[in-house]
């Protein structure tokens, strides 16, 4: 069974950056994807991006290109998202997500077609 | 980019009560790409419904999805309590891209 834990809540001014890991555990970590996705207070569910590890080359939704980065230390089992240039509305809810090592519900890119596992949420404010 | 525009935005009914949930997409969309997320307050979604009509392990049979092609629906045969929450539709994007809904909330009526 997969277990994804993330890092705790953080608090940050405008213009700064935040990273936000997401270690997991159970299963093998680096031929998996590993996705982030954000949900602002009473809003939906946004994907930032993804990354297989053992690629280490990371696919970005085309609105957060360029501000958002993420990186997996496959040492650590540990994934990694860190978003810059921080605006207030930016404040929100990360969360990495993961699916089942069934092969048969990747896409041929090698990322999964659902998500079946999901850490915590982290909660990012951006506030001054 | 595809979008997917759920309804209604909110859904009033009680409990025992059959619910259906609608997802339509702007472009046909593979059913294999279709997947449900509920979600409860302070919790992170859970996957209900993947490859458009399969369940997820350890998902009541009284959840059940359908559709093809653009139009796409979740249903719950007999809402119990703990059914009353956020519902969200999914799509896979060949780049590779994700998008959802915008949520349905079904509450208790």
């Amino acid at each position: 069974q997969v277990q994804l834990v993330q890092s705790g809540a953080e608090v940050k001014k405008p213009g700064s950056s935040v990273k936000v890991s997401c270690k997991a555990s159970g299963g093998t970590f680096n031929t998996y994807a590993i996705n982030w996705v954000r949900q602002a207070p009473g809003q939906g569910l946004e994907w930032l991006g993804g990354i297989i590890p053992i690629f280490a080359t990371a696919n970005y939704a085309q609105k957060f290109q360029g501000r958002v980065t993420i990186t997996a230390d496959d040492s650590t089992s540990t994934a990694y998202m860190e978003l810059s240039s921080l605006r207030s509305e930016d404040t929100a809810v990360f969360y990495c997500a993961r699916a089942d090592p069934d092969p048969s519900w990747y896409d041929t890119s090698g990322y999964p077609l659902r998500f079946d596992y999901w850490g915590q949420g982290t909660l990012v404010t951006v506030s001054s | 980019e595809i979008v997917l525009t759920q309804s209604p935005g909110t859904l009033s009914l009680s409990p025992g009560e059959r619910a259906t949930l609608s997802c339509r997409a702007s472009q046909s969309v593979s059913s294999s790409y279709l997947a449900w997320y509920q979600q409860k307050p302070g919790q992170a979604p859970r996957l209900l419904i993947y490859g458009a009509s399969s369940r997820a392990t350890g998902i009541p049979d009284r959840f059940s999805g359908s559709g093809s092609g653009t139009d796409f629906t979740l249903t719950i045969s007999r809402l119990e309590p703990e059914d009353f929450a956020v519902y969200y539709c999914q799509q896979f994007g060949r780049s590779p891209s994700y998008t959802f809904g915008q949520g349905t909330k079904l509450e208790i009526k």
